[in-house]
C-alpha cells in the first residue's frame, strides 16, 4: 500500500473549519483513501473514504486532488470532542486488505 | 452503523497467566476481522488477520503460538496471550470488515495490564 505523509499536529479553533491535509503520492489508481481517527483510549472511528470523486457524509467531507496525490479531510465544524489523532491511510479495495496506521495528525480543537 | 464490541474493556493479570479476549461485530457478519496492538504514544500495529473458519495469518514478528487466535463464527474472533508477561501490557484492539461497504471498523479495544 502507498506511503502517506501527514503533519504530526494542528490546531483547530473551535466552531471553526478544520482542513487535515494527506500526501500520498504515490497512490495508485486501484487505491482507496480513508481516513479514521482515533480519540483517546478508544478504537479507531471511520470517518470516510474515497477514491477520486469528493465525498461527503455527517462527519466529514474528503476532497480528493485530480492528479490523487493528495487530499483533504474536512471538519466543517470542529468540536472540542474532535480532538484526536486522524489517521490517513491508503488500501486496494479488497476483502482482507489490510490497513496500515502512519503517526496521523493529533489535532487538538481549542475553546 | 457497524458496531464492534471487544470485551473485557480492561484486565489485570499475573505473569504466567493466559488471557482470552473476544472481538464481536454486532450488526454485521465478518468474515475477517483483524488484531492490532497498540503501545503508549505508539501508532496501531496490526498483528494477525484472523479468517473465520481458517487459520489466521500473523505479521512478521508476532509469535502465534503465543496470540493464540480463533475466528469460530462469523461473529466472534478471540484473542489469547498465553503465558503473559509484562512485555505483553498494551493496547489491544479488533476490527472487523464489512463486506458490504469494505470498510473496517474498530471495537473499543481491551487495556491490558500483565504484573
Amino acid at each position: 500500500d502507498a506511503k502517506t505523509t501527514q503533519p504530526p499536529s494542528m490546531d483547530c479553533a473551535e466552531g471553526r473549519a478544520a482542513n487535515l491535509p494527506c500526501n500520498h503520492s504515490t497512490i495508485s489508481g486501484n487505491e482507496y483513501v480513508y481516513w479514521y481517527r482515533q480519540i483517546h483510549s478508544q478504537g479507531p472511528q471511520y470517518i470516510i473514504h474515497g477514491l477520486k470523486n469528493n465525498e461527503t457524509n455527517e462527519m466529514a467531507s474528503l476532497i480528493i486532488t485530480e492528479d490523487r496525490k493528495s487530499s483533504t479531510l474536512i471538519l466543517p465544524h470542529a468540536t472540542l470532542r474532535d480532538t484526536a489523532v486522524y489517521y490517513c491511510i491508503v488500501r486496494v479495495k479488497a476483502a482482507g486488505n489490510k490497513l496500515t496506521f502512519g503517526g496521523g495528525t493529533r489535532v487538538l480543537v481549542k475553546p | 452503523g457497524a458496531v464492534v464490541s471487544q470485551h473485557p474493556s480492561w484486565v489485570i493479570c499475573k505473569s504466567g497467566t493466559s488471557v482470552k479476549i473476544e472481538c464481536r461485530s454486532l450488526d454485521f457478519q465478518a468474515t475477517t476481522m483483524f488484531w492490532y496492538r497498540q503501545f503508549p504514544k505508539q501508532s496501531l500495529m496490526l498483528m494477525a488477520t484472523s479468517n473465520e473458519g481458517s487459520k489466521a495469518t500473523y505479521e512478521q514478528g508476532v509469535e502465534k503460538d503465543k496470540f493464540l487466535i480463533n475466528h469460530a463464527s462469523l461473529t466472534l474472533s478471540t484473542l489469547t496471550v498465553t503465558s503473559a508477561h509484562p512485555e505483553d501490557s498494551s493496547f489491544y484492539i479488533c476490527s472487523a470488515l464489512d463486506t458490504a461497504t469494505d470498510t473496517q471498523y474498530f471495537g473499543p479495544g481491551t487495556r491490558l495490564t500483565v504484573l
